[in-house]
């Protein structure tokens, strides 16, 4: 069964460095997600991107953020200068747009640890 | 934000029997509820979702119910087994607004006890 895949599992980081998040979405789908859960805390929406454009962002999502699609396959997310409340699981998500399949499929998630 | 909320942070059930998780939510724009289980470590796995036109959705041992008058939906696993145990979550889209993301409850864990 196709699935969403993350890599790294586990990125460790100092404050101030670039860190990027990488996605592989499933291959038939076209609307690409990051969201994020800080321990303890509700998943929260990031981004959301469709045509190789940011269709709709959060609050969260400010210039320090940014997404691309760089070929077919990959979906990533950068973070430009990391702070420690960007400590956080970080999750792909993917779906389809045809009638009856907006359900969004999450990836493994990237541990993401700020020090 | 307390758009979607889940009230109960835990619930634990006898296998075999009846689970019944709920979630209510506060923003009429909603028309798209979707459940997810989450174990540990791992990413949301979507389980069963239902629009806003229908009232009930069933899929195998899931069902998912939707009262839109009272802003409010539930999830029943019928009969529970213990692979079930997992956090459940709800969340929520606008879909038909246009907005494509999805409002996550606070989520519930489900224990099933042998």
């Amino acid at each position: 069964e196709p699935e969403v895949t993350q890599t790294p599992s586990h990125q460790v980081t100092q404050m101030g460095q670039e860190v990027i998040l990488r996605c592989v979405p499933i291959s038939n789908h076209l609307y690409f997600y990051w969201y994020r859960q800080i321990l303890g805390q509700k998943v929260e929406f990031l981004v959301s991107f469709y045509n190789n454009e940011i269709s709709e962002k959060s609050e969260i999502f400010d210039d320090q953020f940014s997404v691309e699609r760089p070929d077919g396959s990959n979906f990533t997310l950068k973070i430009r200068s990391t702070k420690l409340e960007d400590s956080a699981m970080y999750f792909c998500a993917s779906s389809r747009t045809e009638q009856s399949s907006y359900e969004q499929y999450f990836g493994p998630g990237t541990r993401l640890t700020v020090t | 934000d307390q758009q979607v909320k889940q009230n109960s942070p835990s619930l634990s059930v006898q296998e075999g029997r009846i689970s019944i998780l709920n979630c209510d939510y506060t923003n009429s724009m909603f028309d798209y509820f979707l459940w997810y289980k989450k174990y540990p470590a791992e990413g949301p796995t979507f389980l069963i979702s239902i629009s806003s036109i229908k009232d009930k959705n069933e899929d195998g041992r899931f069902t998912v119910f939707l009262n839109k008058s009272a802003k409010h939906l539930s999830l029943h696993i019928v009969p529970s087994q213990p692979g079930d145990s997992a956090v459940y979550f709800c969340a929520a889209s606008a879909l038909f607004q246009g907005a494509q993301k999805l409002v996550f409850g606070q989520g519930t864990r489900l224990t099933i006890n042998p």
